[in-house]
């Protein structure tokens, strides 16, 4: 089944620390993206990359960073300059290449709290 | 900076009941997508409208594009258990860039 994949599922942060959640796709989508959703809250854009070795920050980029060496995967990397890193973490990928039609597929998520 | 503004932010309703959230733009939108986001859940996709004055339905959902292509409705008839959820719109740009509105969170009283 072609899909998105996230992990962990739960992820403890302690204070001064990096930490890095993975996101893989099989789905040979061109774009990728980054959420962060705190609770009873909407989807805020952290990154995107429409297409490998690409990226651009979303509206909340501060404290995260990203990278995109393949096409199948856009690890975020929570750093320690994101002072309120506790929040649910979604990945999402679409076609891409500009077209109006595509629908985000999302991950299950990552749940990140600190310790 | 462009936004795609929600209401209402919550609604509880009673099994059986009409249910219906809007999304409101400033400026023209290109299109709009609908998702659903159960609880605990990731948000799934729904549908796409993009023509002005668009209707489509699934089953007991009634989705609709304004004629100015600033706002879109979604609509559900008799609502069930399993409506619950959060939904949300967005609008996807040229740049493969995404905005969803907050969402509207729906509660079912049994």
């Amino acid at each position: 089944d072609g899909g998105i994949t996230q992990s962990p599922k739960y992820l403890f942060r302690k204070e001064g620390q990096n930490v890095t959640l993975s996101c893989e796709q099989n789905l040979n989508h061109d774009a990728m993206y980054w959420y962060r959703q705190d609770p009873g809250q909407g989807l805020r854009l952290i990154y995107y990359s429409q297409i490998v070795n690409d990226f651009q920050k979303g509206d909340i980029a501060e404290g995260y960073s990203v990278s995109r060496e393949k096409k199948e995967s856009f690890p975020l990397t929570v750093t320690s300059a994101q002072k309120n890193p506790t929040a649910f973490y979604l990945c999402a990928s679409s076609i891409g290449g500009g077209s109006s039609n595509q629908p985000q597929h999302f991950g299950d998520g990552t749940r990140l709290s600190i310790l | 900076g462009q936004q795609v503004m929600q209401i209402p932010q919550y609604q509880h309703v009673q099994e059986g009941e009409d249910f219906t959230t809007y999304c409101n733009s400033s400026t023209t939108l290109s299109n709009i997508q609908w998702y659903k986001q159960r609880p605990g859940g990731h948000p799934v996709f729904l549908i796409q409208l993009v023509k002005s004055g668009e209707v489509k339905k699934q089953k007991r959902l009634t989705f609709q594009f304004g004629e100015a292509k600033k706002n879109s409705s979604l609509h559900i008839t008799a609502t069930q258990t399993t409506d619950v959820g959060t939904y949300f719109c967005a609008e996807m740009n040229r740049d493969d860039k995404i905005i969803f509105g907050k969402g509207t969170r729906l509660h079912i009283l049994p």
